[in-house]
């Protein structure tokens, strides 16, 4: 199956840094999903990005599908930011399945 | 629009027992998939089921179980629950269509098996 290796596992920053959390995958895929989890376990949607580059605010994300990764830009991070950071990828020849990498946890502090 | 919802939101078993955790999906959703997230790491997919029939597995013995109903909620049952069961359970619902296939996700059920 597909691998997805997330980097780096941890990163801590203050308050105002940017941050750039990759995703590599392994094989050619048609959906790309980047998560927020926050502590109580929820995964907030970020993006849906198989292919381009998009913003939302301080965030935005890119996947060059070409060349199987993904980036997530965090710009002026807040402490609100902290949390675990996750990108999941699937593949019609997969069935419907869905593979997390093993996420990066990212510290904000004030 | 209401969101993706989990019941119950934390579960207490013995090893042995068995459990049934239900999700209502998203208004339009046609597909649901479940995933076990255990301490520290990434969600690992269940099951998905895509219009009431089981659209592709990940490897969990046949224990792990689902159904999906006509209004498009789902189960997820475990048989002869064992310790390391214990993790906390998502559901996500999407409407699937060709290629496209955006997740949104529940809270979660947290299970813990004694």
């Amino acid at each position: 199956g597909i691998q997805v290796e997330q980097s780096p596992p941890d990163l801590i920053l203050q308050e105002g840094a940017n941050s750039t959390l990759r995703c590599n995958f392994s094989d050619s895929v048609n959906n790309l999903q980047w998560f927020h989890q926050n502590p109580w376990g929820q995964l907030i949607n970020l993006f849906y990005i198989p292919s381009g580059t998009k913003q939302n605010g301080r965030l935005s994300a890119t996947t060059v599908a070409t060349e199987r990764y993904s980036l997530l830009y965090i710009s002026s991070s807040q402490t609100t930011d902290s949390g675990v950071y996750f990108c999941a990828v699937g593949a019609n020849t997969n069935a419907g399945k869905s593979t997390f990498g093993d996420g990066t946890t990212l510290t904000v502090k004030p | 629009e209401t969101g993706v919802t989990q019941s119950p939101t934390h579960l207490i078993k013995t090893r042995g027992q068995q459990v049934t955790l239900r999700c209502s999906s998203q208004s339009g959703h046609n597909t649901v998939s479940w995933y076990q997230q255990a301490l520290g790491q990434g969600p690992q997919f269940i099951f998905q089921y895509y219009r009431e029939e089981e659209n592709g597995r990940g490897n969990f013995p046949p224990r792990f179980s689902g159904l999906q109903f006509p209004n498009y909620s789902s189960e997820l049952n475990v048989n002869a629950l064992e310790l390391d069961d214990s993790a906390l359970y998502l559901c996500a619902s999407s409407f699937k269509s060709g290629a496209y296939n955006e997740q949104f996700f529940g809270p979660g059920t947290r299970l813990t098996v004694l």
